[in-house]
């Protein structure tokens, strides 16, 4: 069962146009959410994260949004760059489960110029 | 530069062979992590490590095992390669701090992408 869901496997947006990557999990426990951006042949690198006690952080081109009570979050990137173009992953932790980290499936964001 | 480094980046394998991929992190982290990266799949934890000798099952722990002689090394073996552990292998390090600060931030090394023929 996953706990961690990303629905859209991939997603494709014009530069300089908004791009929304979304993430839904299902452990009410999950307290602090990331984002990690991943390229091909690449590891995975650390994006931006949120705490349960927010509901937005914010850091630069990105934005994470987080409603508790639909158990969602998303991935605002604005604007959307070429370079922006990698697949990403959501993961989540829960306060009881030490440091572990569950992901999502990922999102592969293509942005065309 | 604080980093996480894989042995190989690439690799190829005949089924049957022992595999070894090592990861060092000079971080001084506590935990150490072995993931697999397959297409749709997502990120998948195979084993981690909370300290030097001590090991845990992941979610897909089956046909791997795992070594921590010391506390910035973590070694993925595959005791039998077979043509389905053909995939992206990602070590991954934290700090065993607070849960639900930055502490819980991986750092991810490069990969190793392993091909069993």
């Amino acid at each position: 069962d996953q706990q961690v869901k990303q629905n859209s496997p991939s997603l494709s947006v014009q530069e300089g146009r908004i791009s929304i990557l979304n993430c839904d999990y299902t452990n009410s426990m999950f307290d602090y959410f990331l984002w990690y951006k991943k390229y091909p042949a690449e590891g995975p690198t650390f994006l931006i994260s949120i705490s349960s006690i927010k509901d937005k952080n914010e850091d630069g081109r990105f934005t994470v949004f987080l409603n508790k009570s639909a158990k969602h979050l998303s991935l605002h990137i604005v604007p959307s760059q070429p370079g922006d173009s990698a697949v990403y992953f959501c993961a989540a932790s829960a306060w009881n489960a030490g440091n572990m980290l569950t992901f999502g499936g990922g999102t592969r964001l293509m942005v065309k110029p | 530069d604080v980093k996480v480094t894989q042995s190989s980046r690439y690799l190829v394998k005949r089924t049957g062979e022992k595999v070894f991929l090592e990861c060092v992190q000079d971080m001084d982290h506590e935990n150490m992590f072995w993931y697999r990266q397959d297409p749709g799949l997502g990120l998948r934890l195979i084993y981690f490590s909370y300290d030097v000798k001590m090991k845990e099952k992941g979610d897909i722990p089956e046909g791997y095992s795992v070594s921590r002689e010391k506390k910035e090394r973590f070694s993925l073996i595959l005791e039998s390669a077979s043509t389905n552990q053909t995939s992206m292998y990602l070590c991954a390090s934290s700090l065993a701090g607070l849960a639900g600060t930055s502490d819980l931030v991986y750092v991810f090394g490069p990969g190793t992408r392993l091909l069993v023929l």
